[in-house]
């Protein structure tokens, strides 16, 4: 099973920073790697599939990068609505689809 | 556009089998391409995919749950199923159920519902 890992596990940042997420898989998993955002009480969102395709509707802030074992979520300039807590997935090998931990982006 | 929506008991007896359905709509769920999984989330952690039920039937189960796990479709009601045995509370958790493309991403989610094992 892959195992994905996901740092830092918070990031405390202001409206208008700039947030970089990371996540890094036990194996390489090619491009084959999406984002989600989850806000609390809701279901997860996809953001970016195939390590750096926007997801329908993303805003041009949310981009991704990386391949192999490691990736990247960048957004440019957070947004008051940004803060959440984003997850990877892995769709490389399986079963099972795995996910990251989480990264939980908050006001600092 | 899809809606995906999670129905079943909210409370489950350990030991007992978990039953939750979803009700798809906005699509047919026998169309070509497309898989409809089950993912859980327990409280105040990550998410864990479940299995998924293929349009043409076929099934796949993460190997930690396999032994447990069934998933089914009810082409009539345009809706599938998911059942998970001997639960214990270590299943507790918001259950969600998903749609995928060929890509296996999952851009469509349920709201997701509460399953509290407890006697």
């Amino acid at each position: 099973e892959i195992v994905l890992t996901q740092s830092p596990a918070t990031l405390s940042l202001s409206p208008g920073e700039r947030a970089t997420l990371s996540c890094r898989a036990s194996q390489s998993v090619s491009s084959y790697l999406a984002w989600y955002q989850q806000k609390p009480g809701q279901a997860p969102r996809l953001l970016i599939y195939d390590a750096s395709n926007r997801a329908t509707g993303i805003p041009a802030r949310f981009s991704g990068s990386g391949s192999g074992t490691d990736f990247t979520l960048t957004i440019s300039s957070l947004e008051p609505e940004d803060f959440a807590v984003y997850y990877c997935q892995q769709r490389s090998n399986w079963p099972p689809f795995s996910f990251g931990p989480g990264t939980k982006v908050d006001i600092k | 556009q899809l809606q995906l929506q999670e129905s079943g008991s909210g409370l489950v007896k350990p030991s007992q089998t978990l039953s939750l359905t979803c009700a798809v709509s906005g699509g047919s769920i026998s169309s070509g391409g497309y898989s409809w999984s089950w993912i859980r989330q327990p409280p105040g952690k990550g998410l864990e995919w479940i299995g998924y039920i293929y349009h043409s039937g076929s099934t796949y189960y993460n190997p930690s749950l396999k032994s447990r796990v069934t998933i089914s479709v009810d082409r009539s009601k345009n809706q599938f199923s998911l059942k998970l045995s001997s639960v214990t509370a270590a299943d507790t958790a918001v259950y969600y159920c998903a749609s995928s493309g060929g890509d296996y991403y999952f851009d469509y989610w349920g709201q997701g519902t509460l399953v509290t094992v407890s006697s």
